[in-house]
């Protein structure tokens, strides 16, 4: 089973400023990666796939880059609607499929 | 539209049987692999199971192989999701979610709400 581990696992910003997210795999995902983002009481909602593609209707203040065991997911400038968790999960090799533990971005 | 919507979540005691389904409208759901997700309260994202498009393969979280059974009703638009001798760590939010990708199962690009189970 690939293991992913997401860090830091709370980040503290203000709007406006930019967001590195981090995701590592235990083993090569190549760049079938994926980023979700979930804000309280609502489900995750794709934010990229393919390590680096955007999902449709996804701002593009969102970048996801990275390949084999290293990826990140950039926000350029955060919005207020962007504080929330996000996820990273791989499908290189499954089953099964598996997520990351997440990481918070909060208001400082 | 697009959209998934889950039912069938409930309050049971351990070592009792629940049936969850996923009502699929807005899309070709024949076409599609689909996957359960659960949440435990304040906590992460966990894969339970996932079925491809015309069911000829099953896939199951280890934590649930045995107890849980997923399958797919393409005349009805509806996923199911059999689950058997419940746990007290099965409480959670289960959510259905619609594969997309190599498969079309590999990652989930369309997400239900989801229906609570708690097993106490």
């Amino acid at each position: 089973e690939i293991v992913m581990t997401q860090s830091p696992a709370t980040l503290s910003v203000s709007p406006g400023e930019r967001v590195t997210l981090s995701c590592r795999a235990s083993q090569s995902l190549s760049t079938d990666l994926a980023w979700y983002q979930q804000n309280p009481g609502q489900p995750p909602r794709l934010l990229i796939y393919g390590a680096s593609t955007r999902a449709t209707g996804i701002p593009a203040r969102f970048t996801g880059s990275g390949s084999g065991t290293e990826f990140t997911l950039t926000i350029s400038s955060l919005q207020s609607e962007d504080f929330a968790v996000y996820y990273c999960q791989g499908y290189h090799n499954w089953p099964p499929w598996t997520f990351g533990q997440g990481t918070k971005v909060e208001m400082k | 539209q697009e959209q998934v919507v889950e039912s069938g979540g409930g309050v049971v005691q351990p070592g009792r049987s629940l049936r969850l389904s996923c009502e699929a409208s807005g899309f070709t759901f024949r076409s599609y692999g689909m996957h359960w997700i659960r949440q435990a309260p304040g906590k992460g994202l966990e894969w339970v199971a996932g079925i491809w498009y015309d069911e000829t393969n099953k896939y199951y979280a280890d934590s649930v192989k045995g107890r849980f059974t997923i399958s797919k009703d393409n005349s009805r638009n509806t996923l199911y999701l059999q689950m058997n001798s419940l746990r007290v760590d099965d409480t959670a939010v289960y959510r259905c979610a619609r594969g997309r990708g190599a498969q079309l199962i590999s990652y989930f690009d369309s997400w239900g709400l989801g229906t609570l189970v708690t097993v106490s």
